[in-house]
């Protein structure tokens, strides 16, 4: 079946790059997707890749995507404070009726 | 930007009892979706809705739980008879259909269940 794993944790200064990395199992994935949940609020779209794209950039977040290694990745230049959250990152197929198939979300504290 | 909503924020009831979970998606879409989160554990999917027809559900959507779209913008879920078990954090998620395929669903802030 389906699996999505992710780091726990990312500590990162104020200013420098996050990188937040996930591995999938499944090929036939269809879109990729990196939630935002703040605490005490939901899941926030941030960004999403269709499954035969390589990057999408939109504006501080840039997500890579790597087929044969099954592994996406989100970057976030110069973090800020309002960036510490749980980022998830998340799978769909159409065959499956979209149901999207989550990480356990990595948490990622930024310090001043 | 238009939201997904979901009634109530909290929801504490007792076991054994039915509960109702309370969804409005965004107004264009047409698929629903409903996913839990345990505490501690990832968020799961448990069903997903289309033209009035279950599309999809997981081996957790047992005959204990139920959707219905009871009108033009509501959306439900009905738990029957709450276990214990069934203590999470439920998100509704909406979806339209777009030139590309199924575009990305987007998540309401959850009602937490509690089951005592």
């Amino acid at each position: 079946g389906e699996d999505v794993e992710q780091s726990l944790f990312l500590s990162v200064r104020e200013g420098d790059s996050s990188v937040i990395n996930c591995t999938y199992t499944d090929s036939s994935s269809t879109y990729l997707y990196w939630y935002k949940q703040e605490p005490g609020a939901g899941l926030q779209l941030l960004t999403y890749i269709f499954s035969n794209m390589d990057m999408k950039q939109d504006q501080r977040l840039t997500v890579l995507l790597n087929k044969k290694d099954k592994h996406l990745s989100l970057r976030i230049a110069d973090t800020q404070t309002g960036d510490s959250a749980i980022y998830f990152c998340a799978e769909s197929m159409e065959a499956a009726g979209n149901k999207l198939t989550f990480g356990g979300g990595t948490r990622v504290l930024v310090k001043p | 930007e238009p939201e997904v909503t979901q009634t109530p924020s909290h929801q504490v009831t007792q076991m054994g009892q039915e509960v109702i979970l309370r969804c409005v998606p965004i107004s264009n879409h047409l698929y629903f979706y409903w996913y839990r989160q345990i505490l501690g554990q990832k968020v799961e999917f448990l069903v997903s809705f289309y033209n009035n027809e279950i599309s999809e559900k997981s081996e957790i959507f047992d005959d204990q739980f139920s959707v219905e779209r009871p009108d033009g913008s509501n959306f439900t879920l009905k738990i029957r008879s709450t276990k214990l078990e069934d203590s999470a954090m439920y998100f509704c998620a909406s979806s339209v259909w777009g030139a590309s395929g199924n575009q990305p669903q987007h998540f309401g802030d959850g009602t937490r269940l509690s089951i005592l």
